[in-house]
């Protein structure tokens, strides 16, 4: 069966200093990724997602940047945080079907607190 | 007009009662309707998938979708504390593309009292 692996749980970072959140997808082969960010009363807001290695798009401009360097692990990175920053980061993955009917699947998300 | 409309709640009622959880929407080329559950400081949990008009049943959820008047609803029956979560639905079109084009609601908290 699939799992998704996403970590750190929980994240506290100063202002200015680099982030990366790591998800891993175990159990299938060129799943399509994403990452979500998900703040109180605004619903998930998509950020990237992937179809393959290397490839991502980016939904919203912003402080943050993704990358694909294997199949089934998706990074999320940032040089410099902001205190906007903050919320918390979800990790997905869907079969790569090129439908956007697929099933979506998440992670366990990551709380970042930006202080 | 957001393209998902769901009330936030907070929604509370007692153990045992029926539980009704509704989103309209805009979209008339929306055909795929999901339904998911997300317990605090967790991630989504799929927890119903339909596909056009009509009911599905799970257990003691129920995913019903009124295409006609752009209105889905997920019913829970016989509710336990355990289903204290925010319940999300989400949508799509069913063309060519990812699960990137899938529209959430901004979800409803549900809060099941003993």
């Amino acid at each position: 069966s699939q799992t998704i692996h996403q970590w750190p749980a929980t994240l506290v970072q100063p202002v200015g200093s680099p982030l990366s959140l790591e998800c891993t997808v175990e159990g299938t082969s060129n799943p399509n990724l994403y990452w979500y960010r998900q703040a109180a009363g605004r619903g998930l807001q998509l950020l990237f997602y992937s179809v393959g290695i290397g490839q991502i798009s980016s939904e919203v401009p912003q402080n943050l940047s993704a990358s694909r360097p294997q199949d089934r692990q998706f990074i999320l990175s940032s040089k410099k945080l902001l205190l906007s920053d903050s919320g918390f980061y979800l990790c997905a993955w869907s079969a790569g079907t090129r439908a956007t009917n697929e099933k979506l699947f998440f992670g366990s998300g990551t709380q970042l607190s930006v202080l | 007009q957001k393209e998902v409309e769901q009330d936030p709640g907070p929604l509370s009622v007692p153990e045992g009662a029926i539980v009704s959880l509704n989103c309209t929407y805009s979209n008339s080329a929306f055909q795929y309707f999901m339904w998911y559950r997300q317990y605090s400081r967790k991630g989504p949990e799929l927890l119903m998938y339909t596909y056009s008009s009509g009911n599905k049943e799970d257990g003691r959820f129920t995913a019903q979708v009124d295409k006609s008047s752009k209105y889905i609803s997920l019913f829970i029956r016989d509710s336990q504390p355990s289903d204290s979560a925010t319940y999300l639905c989400a949508m799509a079109g069913g063309n060519t593309g990812t699960a990137s084009k899938l529209t959430f609601g901004t979800g409803t908290r549900l809060q099941v009292t003993l």
